[in-house]
Order: C-alpha cells, then sequence, then structure tokens
C-alpha cells in the first residue's frame, strides 16, 4: 500500500522541548516537503528537499530543523527556537519538484 | 508577486447548488495551477489542475475555469453534495524546476441539505 504515512497523529510538547516529526513515504519520490498549517491560513513551507543529502529553507524555517539521510525518510524537529510552535503539520512527496505533491495525513502538535 | 489570493473565506451552499471558489495571481511566470480539498483532521488530496493551454478542465462534478488575460482561476462544483463539505485549496507554481507550490489561505465550504 503506497503512500505517505506521518507519526504521531497528535503530539504534545512541553515548552523548552525539542520535538520531532516522523514522515515517510514508500513512493520513492525524491522531493519531499514539510508545511505548517494554522486556521484560516493557507499551507506555508518550512523545509524541502530535492534529493538525499540536500534541503532548502522555505518561507517560515526559523525553529525547525531537517535531515534527508534516507531517500523515503524526512524527519522535522521543532525545536525550542520556534516561538508558537502549536499548529497542524503536513508532509508531502512528490516525484520532482515540478511534479503533483501528495500529502500525509498530518501531525497536530500542541504546546503544553 | 508570489501571492495567490482566495476568496471566499467561507462558504455555505444547499445541497444541489453551485459552489463557486476563486484564486487570483499576479506572477505571470505560474504555469501550473491545482486544487486540493483537504477533510478535518486530514492532509489536503489533489483534486483537479489546469496549465494555462486550456481554459477549462471538467472532471465529473468539478470544474476549473481559467482566465489568463484576467490572471485567474476558479473551481466550480456542480450539484454541491454534502460530502463536498471540507476546505479547498488553491494553488499556482512557476515554470522553473525550483519553484514551488505556492498555496491559496483557503476556503471552507460547507453544504446543508
Amino acid at each position: 500500500d503506497g503512500g505517505i504515512t506521518q507519526s504521531p497523529k497528535y503530539l504534545f510538547r512541553k515548552e523548552g522541548q525539542n520535538v520531532t516529526l516522523s514522515c515517510e513515504q514508500n513512493l520513492n519520490h525524491d522531493a519531499m516537503y514539510w508545511y505548517r498549517q494554522d486556521p484560516g491560513q493557507g499551507l506555508r513551507l518550512i523545509y524541502y528537499s530535492q534529493i538525499v543529502n540536500d534541503f532548502q529553507k522555505g518561507d517560515i524555517a526559523e525553529g525547525y530543523s531537517v535531515s534527508r539521510e534516507k531517500k523515503e525518510s524526512f524527519p522535522l524537529t521543532v525545536t525550542s527556537a520556534q516561538k508558537n510552535p502549536t499548529a497542524f503539520y503536513l508532509c508531502a512527496s512528490s516525484a520532482v519538484v515540478t511534479d503533483t505533491q501528495y500529502f500525509g495525513p498530518g501531525t497536530r502538535l500542541t504546546v503544553l | 508577486q508570489q501571492q495567490v489570493k482566495q476568496s471566499p473565506q467561507s462558504l455555505i451552499v444547499q445541497k444541489g447548488g453551485i459552489s463557486i471558489i476563486n484564486c487570483a495571481y499576479e506572477n505571470t511566470a505560474f504555469d501550473y495551477f491545482p486544487w486540493y480539498q483537504q477533510f478535518p483532521g486530514k492532509g489536503p488530496a489533489l483534486l483537479i489542475a489546469i496549465r494555462p493551454d486550456v481554459s477549462e478542465k471538467k472532471e465529473g462534478r468539478f470544474t476549473i475555469s481559467f482566465n489568463k488575460s484576467a490572471k485567474q482561476f476558479s473551481l466550480h462544483i456542480m450539484d454541491s453534495q454534502p460530502g463536498d463539505s471540507a476546505t479547498y485549496f488553491c494553488a499556482a507554481r512557476g515554470i522553473y524546476n525550483t519553484d514551488k507550490l505556492i498555496f491559496g489561505t483557503g476556503t471552507r465550504l460547507q453544504v446543508f441539505p
């Protein structure tokens, strides 16, 4: 069953803690993305990766970090430097950057 | 120039009616315009997409109308059903292989029986 999986579905974090969100895809896609979604706002790009061991900052990268050690995995770390981390986080992938993006089910992060 | 402006923010339609969501852009280098549908608590899913070489694309009850000169495109949902209730996002992307999708702010559609 091909697709994109994100875990966990819900995540709670105390202020000052780093937390890592998982994203895995078995679509053999080269490009992967992380978006943040807040109520009433569109999807804002955090980071994206066009190929293994390479990634670029998106529009709101401050307070986040990523790695791309494997083609199928693109974990996102929300650091304590992110001032307002409570949001719905979406991972996506595409065959190449110019191709259709497919989204995972999302992770809802709540900072307590 | 990188923005995609979407309206309305919310839309209430009766079952069987037509839902219309509009988007406008300024960057003439955009050449791919997809629409995504998102149900609560889920990730967005590609609904339908158009390129500027056609003025209209229809898939079932969903139609994209594209006006290149006005730099506008819209989604029409015919015979709207309660199951269409979701948030709809328009998006646009440029012609260069490093260009990324730019999303509109979304429209929450509610279809009442």
